[in-house]
């Protein structure tokens, strides 16, 4: 079976630019989150979607957005990129929301560069 | 203080040596606990999750220690292919994992 897949998997923008990023969860999960994760750091939460609704945001500011389609796929918006934005930027699927020991799958990650 | 601290490591052992790493964590709501390994400049790898109970994978043995906030991870007879940095996180709100920075483990022949 797939694993959680995204695209890009690198991405080079300048600093003003905004980017897109893609994520597909396994399928049958219909939850899924974005963590930024810069070098020597472990991953931090941005958000989460379940049902295409948000269920949970972390401490990030308003340039960044999400959201989550039907297929229950989902894109992170970044507008207005800073130097700062550069970081791995991982999506993670779990099959529902809520919940104890609901695990949370990572995909392969976008790696995102802002010159 | 951070929600979840780990030892950054590294973590230098010969290959057949048994490492021990700890995790703690500042919010005593949470309700659970896991550890992830992450290669380098790939995807963290769910490696195990660790109930109240304690629980173990082969190698690998995980333990909670909820009085003390702390979880560990022990990793007996290391080979050469568990060098990795190896995340803790922790769920308070349920949808929403806090990872510490990762413990880096380097085993040499």
């Amino acid at each position: 079976d797939a694993g959680v897949t995204q695209s890009p998997t690198h991405l080079i923008k300048t600093r003003g630019q905004q980017v897109t990023l893609r994520c597909s969860p396994i399928s049958g999960h219909k939850s899924v989150s974005w963590y930024q994760q810069v070098l020597g750091q472990g991953p931090q939460f941005i958000f989460q979607y379940y049902e295409k609704e948000e269920r949970g945001r972390g401490n990030f500011p308003d340039r960044f957005s999400a959201r989550q389609f039907p297929n229950y796929s989902s894109e992170l918006n970044v507008n207005a990129l800073l130097l700062g934005d550069s970081a791995l930027y991982l999506c993670a699927s779990r099959l529902l929301a809520g919940g104890f020991y609901n695990e949370q799958f990572f995909g392969p990650g976008t790696r995102l560069t802002v010159l | 203080r951070k929600e979840v601290e780990q030892d950054p490591g590294p973590f230098n052992v010969p290959e057949g040596a048994t490492v021990a790493f700890n995790c703690t964590y500042s919010n005593s709501a949470s309700q659970s606990f896991f550890w992830y390994r992450q290669d380098c400049r790939k995807e963290p790898k769910l490696l195990m999750s660790v109930y109240s109970s304690g629980n173990e994978d082969g190698r690998f043995t995980a333990q909670l220690n909820r009085a003390s906030q702390y979880i560990s991870l022990l990793i007996r007879d290391s080979k050469l292919s568990d060098s990795a940095t190896y995340l803790c996180a922790v769920n308070a709100d349920t949808d929403k994992l806090i990872f510490g920075t990762g413990t880096r483990l380097q085993v040499f022949p």
